[in-house]
């Protein structure tokens, strides 16, 4: 199994861009999550979804777009990048027991 | 927001114990305790989880108290590769619900 994989590994956009950011995970997990770290913080959940078809909000949806089409893929679109999107951002996905397997991140920069 | 509540930063000596605390006193029945660990800027890694028994795996031990208000996180043997900042967070265990991170612990393992 590879996991949860994400790409881009590095990504640096200009303002008003737009982007997807990639995750799949090939373990059949239903609920999959997006995370943003901002350096020297926490955690911030963006988007979730349940199963494919199903999404909904976190703490900082704003700015951001999800989508479910399979159980393996869930892209996060950012619309129009701006410097305040500069972070790290983490896909999960949630095993039986609910624990969550995190991918390697996407490290992203809005100049 | 987090349910949860867990001290900033702690050190521990390299070879000994350490002994991460966590605060939950408005846990509810169903809510299980999770605990994860970021190494670096890492995508977390899930460690241990417990309802109200205490767990133990090859990573940890998980000391949750009879009235489930608060639980320990115990590293037995401290390594420095166990510097890390740790998460511990209370989600349902029975079913699918938002996975909210709080700050966490920023683990110090002195040599």
């Amino acid at each position: 199994n590879a996991g949860v994989t994400q790409t881009p590994k590095f990504q640096v956009l200009k303002t008003g861009q737009s982007m997807t950011l990639q995750c799949a995970q090939d373990m059949n997990h239903e609920y999959m999550s997006w995370y943003r770290q901002d350096p020297g913080m926490g955690l911030r959940l963006i988007h979730y979804s349940v199963g494919a078809g199903i999404t909904d909000q976190g703490e900082v949806p704003n700015g951001y777009n999800v989508s479910r089409s399979t159980t393996e893929d869930f892209p996060l679109r950012l619309l129009s990048a701006a410097p305040s999107q500069t972070s790290v951002y983490f896909c999960a996905s949630q095993g039986q027991s609910f624990e969550q397997y995190f991918g390697p991140g996407t490290r992203l920069t809005v100049t | 927001d987090a349910k949860t509540t867990q001290p900033p930063s702690m050190d521990c000596a390299e070879g000994r114990a350490a002994n991460l605390p966590c605060n939950h006193s408005t846990i509810s029945g169903n809510e299980y305790v999770y605990w994860y660990r970021q190494i670096h800027s890492q995508g977390p890694q899930y460690i241990i989880h417990g309802l109200k028994n205490n767990e133990t795996n090859e990573m940890a031990s998980l000391i949750i108290t009879e009235d489930r208000k608060s639980s320990t996180l115990i590293l037995p043997h401290a390594t420095l590769r166990d510097t890390a900042v740790y998460y511990c967070i209370v989600i349902s265990g029975t079913s699918y619900d938002k996975v909210i991170f709080g700050p966490g612990t920023s683990l110090s393992v002195i040599p």
